[in-house]
């Protein structure tokens, strides 16, 4: 069954303080692994898009990572707006449109 | 651009009534997904809707439905509320469904609350 795991369940970081949130996923064939951010009381907003092991992506202070078995999303001197509930998602093995979500990491960045 | 827009935002209703939700993707957008986020479970598919197909299903009772008409817009129907259908409906459109990119734009949400 496909399975998607996120780490930690919430991270609180000063303002500078980088820090990595995890995402570890089991699939039948990985065809994309994405990347949203969420914040509180709005719908998520896709940040990347990861198809193969070694492919990284960057945005702003945000760089995603993908090996074989899991992503990371790094934060490098993060600000506070950077808070916010972070999510992963692998499409389903043969349910192409239905995404299968993480839990979320919950970022809190004091100044 | 208008994003994807979500009706009502909030609602309450009690044990066995039932409730309409509906979305509007963004213009030109032919997929339409719905998903049930709730503390517990998280973020669950319900259903993928192109071109007023159904393509895709979660694993959701037949209590939930949904429809698409040919304007693409969008609607879901819970019958028979329960306690736990308690959450945030949220719609996501995309050009051509998740399959490509996984750039799905998702709108607020509805939050429901059954009493």
């Amino acid at each position: 069954e496909d399975q998607v795991t996120q780490s930690p369940e919430a991270l609180r970081l000063q303002e500078g303080e980088s820090s990595s949130l995890n995402c570890s996923y089991t699939v039948s064939g990985l065809r994309g692994l994405f990347w949203y951010r969420q914040d509180p009381g709005k719908g998520p907003e896709f940040l990347f898009t990861l198809y193969s092991a070694g492919e990284e992506k960057e945005k702003e202070r945000l760089k995603a990572t993908l090996t074989k078995k899991e992503s990371f999303l790094h934060i490098t001197a993060p600000k506070p707006e950077d808070s916010a509930t972070y999510l992963c998602a692998v499409p389903h093995y043969n349910q192409g449109g239905k995404l299968i979500f993480g839990q979320g990491t919950e970022l809190s960045v004091k100044p | 651009k208008a994003g994807v827009t979500q009706t009502p935002r909030y609602l309450i209703k009690t044990r066995g009534q039932q409730v309409t939700l509906s979305c509007s993707p963004i213009s030109g957008h032919r997929s339409v997904s719905w998903y049930q986020q709730t503390p517990g479970q998280g973020l669950q598919f319900l259903f993928e809707y192109f071109s007023e197909t159904q393509r895709n299903k979660g694993n959701f009772p037949g209590r939930f439905s949904g429809r698409q008409f040919s304007n693409s817009r969008s609607e879901m129907n819970v019958s028979t509320l329960e306690l736990g259908d308690s959450a945030l409906y949220l719609c996501a459109s995309s050009l051509a469904g998740q399959g490509g990119t996984g750039e799905l734009f998702f709108g607020e949400g509805s939050r429901l609350t059954v009493l």
